[in-house]
């Protein structure tokens, strides 16, 4: 089956820098790469999804890569502000009639002012 | 509603006690999924709807779970004899197609005593 690998598991950054999380996946056959930002005690939020015919794809501050090749996709997230701290989750599926998805271990990403 | 709504939000259960797990998806939202997050972890899928219809259980993981959407709208996720390791959050998403862009709801705590 599908495996996930994210990295790091925690980011630590100064407002106004970048972060990237990394994540690799195990299975070719994987063409649904969405991205979740969750809150401490809160839900799980998409904030990006990408598929598998696209390379990159962007919004506002956030964005992000697909290479199918080496199997790994990121998230790039730009000027950073307070509130963008929280743990992000990658995940990967393919489609089997429908989207199960295989998540990564998450990265708490924390922005100090 | 204009989002997911899952009850109870917490739920303390003793060992051998049966607990049900309540999840109301987007009205019309034809997918619904159940995924257990433990803590410090991603979720992890445990089951998917297609209307009524109980496509994949393949992430249930015992027999004491059973999860049920006999009406093609609400969901219950039923959990018997329950057990230490049972503890987590139960996370329920619906999706208005086969599962790109899904909603998850806050969650239902359970801890086991």
């Amino acid at each position: 089956g599908e495996n996930v690998e994210q990295h790091p598991s925690t980011l630590s950054v100064q407002e106004g820098d970048s972060a990237v999380i990394k994540c690799t996946y195990s299975d070719s056959a994987s063409n649904y790469f969405p991205w979740y930002k969750q809150e401490l005690g809160k839900r799980p939020q998409l904030i990006i999804d990408i598929r598998s015919n696209v390379g990159e794809k962007k919004d506002q501050r956030i964005a992000v890569t697909l290479n199918k090749t080496a199997k790994h996709f990121s998230l790039h997230i730009t000027e950073t502000q307070p509130e963008d701290s929280a743990v992000y989750f990658c995940a990967a599926s393919m489609n089997t009639g429908f989207q199960k998805l295989v998540f990564g271990t998450g990265t708490r990403l924390l922005v100090s002012p | 509603g204009a989002g997911v709504s899952q009850s109870p939000r917490y739920k303390v259960a003793k060992r051998g006690q049966d607990v049900a797990l309540r999840c109301d998806p987007i009205s019309g939202h034809v997918s619904l999924f159940w995924y257990q997050q433990a803590l410090g972890q991603g979720p992890e899928f445990l089951t998917y709807f297609q209307n009524e219809a109980q496509l994949d259980k393949s992430g249930l993981p015992s027999d004491r779970f059973f999860a049920e959407r006999p009406e093609g709208s609400v969901s219950t996720l039923k959990i018997q004899r329950t057990q230490q390791e049972d503890s987590a959050v139960y996370l329920c998403a619906s999706s208005p197609s086969s599962g790109y862009g899904y909603t998850f709801g806050s969650g239902t705590r359970l801890t086991g005593v």
